[in-house]
Order: C-alpha cells, then sequence, then structure tokens
C-alpha cells in the first residue's frame, strides 16, 4: 500500500527557478529516501535522510524531515532542463521488513 | 558489478504463458528486492531476500508468482500464467544493510501481457 503522498502531483517551472516537493507518510519511519526517474528509466537514488535527522543536503538538493509531522520536502535549486523527471519519496518503515513504501510521485517539467 | 543488472529489457507474453525475470544484484549486498510499477507510476513491494533466504514475501500474489535467489546465480521472478494486469515494469534493487544505506535499483523489465 501507498504510504507516501507527494504534492504536488505535477510542477511545471522556468530553467533557474527552484522546484519544491513534498511528501508525507503515515507510520514511523527509519529513513525516508528520494528517487529520481527519467521516462521510462530506473530509479536514481538521491538523498536519504534517517529519522534523527531534519535537514540534508546533496549539491542542488536539500531535504527536510519532520517527524513530527510526518512529512518531508525536496527542494532542487537553480533547476535545470535535465532535472526533468518525476520524483518519489520513499519510506524505510521502522520495525519491520527493509522495504519501501513509496509515494506516488511528483512529476517535474523544467521548460528551457 | 557496480549496478544492478536487469534481463529482459522488455518481454511480451500472451495470456496464461510463464514469464520469468532475472536480476543480478551489486556484489556484496545481501539484500535484495523486487518491486512492480504499474501504469499508474504506483510502486508495489513485492518480495525481499537476504542472501538466498526470503525475507519478506507479503507482497507477492503466490498462486502465480515465485522468486528465488540462489548462490552464484542472478536471483529470478518468475510469473506462471499470467494475467493482463501484471503488466508493468518489475524492479530489482540491492542493498548492504537496508536499515542504514539506500536501496539501488536496476533499470527494470518491462512486462507486457497481450
Amino acid at each position: 500500500s501507498q504510504q507516501g503522498e507527494e504534492d504536488p502531483q505535477a510542477l511545471s517551472i522556468q530553467e533557474g527557478e527552484n522546484a519544491t516537493m513534498n511528501c508525507s507518510y503515515k507510520t514511523s519511519i527509519n529513513n525516508l529516501q528520494w528517487y529520481r526517474q527519467n521516462s521510462g528509466r530506473g530509479l536514481v537514488h538521491l538523498i536519504l535522510i534517517r529519522s534523527n535527522e531534519r535537514e540534508k543536503h546533496s549539491g542542488r538538493l536539500r531535504v527536510t524531515l519532520d517527524t513530527s509531522k510526518k512529512s518531508s520536502s525536496l527542494l532542487i535549486t537553480a533547476s535545470r532542463a535535465a532535472d526533468t523527471a518525476s520524483y518519489f519519496c520513499a519510506t524505510l518503515v521502522r520495525g519491520g521488513s527493509e522495504k519501501l513504501v513509496f509515494g506516488k510521485g511528483t512529476k517535474l517539467t523544467v521548460n528551457p | 558489478g557496480e549496478e544492478v543488472a536487469q534481463t529482459p529489457k522488455h518481454l511480451v507474453r500472451g495470456e496464461g504463458q510463464k514469464a520469468k525475470l532475472y536480476c543480478a544484484p551489486i556484489k556484496g549486498h545481501s539484500y535484495v528486492f523486487w518491486y512492480q510499477q504499474v501504469l499508474k507510476n504506483e510502486f508495489k513491494f513485492l518480495i525481499s531476500f537476504q542472501n538466498e533466504n526470503v525475507f519478506d514475501e507479503t507482497g507477492m500474489p503466490k498462486e502465480r508468482f515465485s522468486a528465488k535467489c540462489l548462490p552464484n546465480s542472478p536471483c529470478s521472478l518468475e510469473i506462471q500464467a499470467t494475467k493482463l494486469e501484471d503488466s508493468a515494469v518489475y524492479f530489482c534493487a540491492s542493498s548492504q544493510v537496508p536499515g542504514v544505506y539506500e536501496q539501488y535499483f536496476g533499470p527494470g523489465t518491462r512486462l507486457t501481457v497481450t
């Protein structure tokens, strides 16, 4: 079953602008991960944030995690046309199987 | 290898036929996962392995789906008597320690059941 819910479902911006995607989840987690999927391709891991972390950076990516609100956000700064893809959050649920539970994704289009 | 490899890339089967998908995890990763992505982009967990042992099979439709990870062989996911609703992209992922490290995904196998 889907735990994460991304918001918005689709986002269209101009090159150079920032893109923010949000993810909400329902149960206690061990960690939360963000993945990118280009059309028709596999998943590329972007960032993993653990439940005891609040913010993490990687290049132009910034991820926040608020466990009290059960939500996370992914910010892509100074977006590029090559960032056009679908972005998924996935949670590793605490205390059980090591499987990832995915959200439905945000489709990001960056217009040149 | 340093990437998860999946074969074949595409597979077309008539309804009722068997389908078998393969996955070679990254060397040194002891956990393997299978996920199914259907047309609306939703990912569904199927099964996971720790080495050759089934770790979690709660997502598997057991009557038609089976999977194995044997030593020195690619892992496999087999669907007996495929149905139209099995059409999806099947992803394999591997990880060293899932609670600590990320899962690395293969490029997927697109199964089309006609």
